[in-house]
């Protein structure tokens, strides 16, 4: 089961930055918060991920806290085409069993 | 575009037909999973397969199978097909090793096959 909690839905403003909260208090030392975001029924995009220091890559910003028991991804202007539902996942990595474990996630929409 | 590939986009069928879903991974990778998403159960694991050997199960269904050839492409077989059976088909490619890995396996998604059971 997926060990995360996030807000079924959010809005945001096209141009604005969007942010997106995850809760995983029962995170354990050795897993990684993945983020993926899946666009109307398309595959599952990878967006970042990270293990306790803060992440940036060219799609998003990933801050997780100093306890790693919550998160936040960041898409710094979003637009319309950012509207997906995101995931929050948390994963070990390594070990023989690398199954993603997806929750509902958060349907952000971005509005005009 | 993720590098995944998956055949075919959309299939339809009846119920009590088989049916293979062909997936080939990322140049290089050698773990191939596979997932399900239907509406009533999200995205759901079902298989993992690396370099043809299978590693993990999820809630994969007796009716369902899956391989792995030496090309590293992968197939999912399902067969005496059910209404329920109707859903999205996704595959993911990753780097993954087979044992303890210091580094991060990332699973990149092919676009997905739409089942939908008549």
């Amino acid at each position: 089961d997926a060990k995360t909690t996030q807000p079924p839905s959010m809005d945001c403003a096209e141009g604005r930055a969007a942010n997106l909260p995850c809760n995983h208090s029962t995170i354990s030392g050795n897993e990684y918060v993945y983020w993926y975001r899946q666009i109307h029924s398309q595959g599952p995009q990878y967006i970042i991920h990270g293990l306790k220091n803060n992440e940036t890559n060219e799609m998003a910003s990933l801050i997780i806290t100093e306890d790693r028991k919550s998160s936040t991804l960041i898409l710094p202007h979003a637009t319309l085409r950012d509207t997906a539902v995101y995931y929050c996942i948390v994963r070990v990595v390594g070990g023989s069993n690398y199954k993603l474990t997806f929750g509902k996630g958060t349907l952000l929409t971005v509005n005009p | 575009d993720s590098g995944v590939t998956q055949t075919p986009k959309h299939l339809i069928t009846a119920t009590g037909q088989r049916v293979t879903l062909r997936c080939s991974p990322r140049s290089g990778d050698l773990s191939v999973y596979w997932y399900q998403q239907s509406l009533d159960q999200g995205l759901q694991f079902l298989i993992h397969y690396y370099n043809g050997e299978e590693r993990a199960k999820g809630n994969i269904l007796e009716r369902f199978s899956a391989q792995q050839f030496p090309d590293l492409h992968s197939e999912l077989n399902l067969s005496s097909l059910e209404l329920g059976d109707s859903a999205l088909y996704f595959c993911a490619s990753s780097v993954a090793s087979g044992g303890h890995s210091t580094f991060q396996e990332t699973q990149y998604f092919g676009p997905g096959t739409r089942l939908l059971v008549l």
